[in-house]
């Protein structure tokens, strides 16, 4: 059973466009996270939501809206896509200490 | 706020001999916790080991062990007996025990020359 799983793995799309990654943990934690990991291969928080509830925004651009319906779930929608949105996304899960990532979704924005 | 450096973008090591990756922090906190993540070329993180800032004994996972000083501030990994599958980015990550995030260094790359 996969623990936190992030679909796609790929996401190739134009300028532009809006796109989704959806994100789901099985473990029962509390908190969840998006990451973003630029082509230098710096991962950088993007959000934080613990039950549900946005805990950290960390200056993302308002063109980017993460949706968590319930505890197990994290999606994030990006809207007006950039050549600079291109990077890997990877969403994350944690109770208390280490968190534990999903396979990550790679975006090329072309 | 909390920042992580890792100083070595790179390291090489022979099969099978040791190899050592620095990591340094800053922090006002007291209690809080460190990580090593693991990121082959398949992209996936991988925790390879924990320690938490309380603890004064070193954690050791198998081939991997810290050396956490903690008035230093300094986290670093020792990968022994290194094999070609230890490959891949290394990250050291910090979290504070009231935090809601990882603070994560540059990365160092380790490459396994058979």
């Amino acid at each position: 059973d996969t623990a936190v799983s992030q679909t796609p793995k790929y996401l190739v799309t134009q300028m532009g466009n809006d796109k989704s990654i959806k994100c789901e943990q099985n473990l029962g934690h509390d908190t969840m996270y998006w990451y973003k990991q630029d082509s230098k291969k710096f991962l950088k928080i993007m959000f934080s939501y613990n039950n549900k509830e946005l805990i950290i925004n960390e200056t993302v651009p308002n063109r980017f809206s993460p949706k968590s319906p319930d505890k197990a779930h994290l999606n994030l929608h990006i809207n007006s896509l950039e050549l600079g949105d291109s990077a890997v996304y990877f969403c994350a899960s944690s109770r208390l200490t280490e968190a534990f990532f999903g396979q990550g979704t790679r975006l090329t924005v072309v | 706020a909390q920042t992580v450096t890792q100083s070595q973008p790179e390291m090489s090591v022979q099969e099978a001999e040791t190899v050592t990756l620095s990591c340094t922090y800053d922090t006002s906190e007291s209690d809080y916790y460190l990580f090593w993540y693991k990121q082959p070329p398949s992209r996936q993180m991988i925790l390879v080991i924990r320690q938490e800032a309380y603890k004064q004994q070193n954690a050791t996972e198998n081939r991997f062990s810290v050396n956490f000083q903690k008035a230093a501030k300094s986290f670093s990994l020792k990968i022994s007996d290194s094999q070609l599958g230890d490959a891949a980015m290394y990250f050291c990550a910090y979290r504070g025990a009231a935090g809601n995030k990882l603070t994560f260094g540059g990365g160092t790359r380790v490459l396994v020359k058979p």
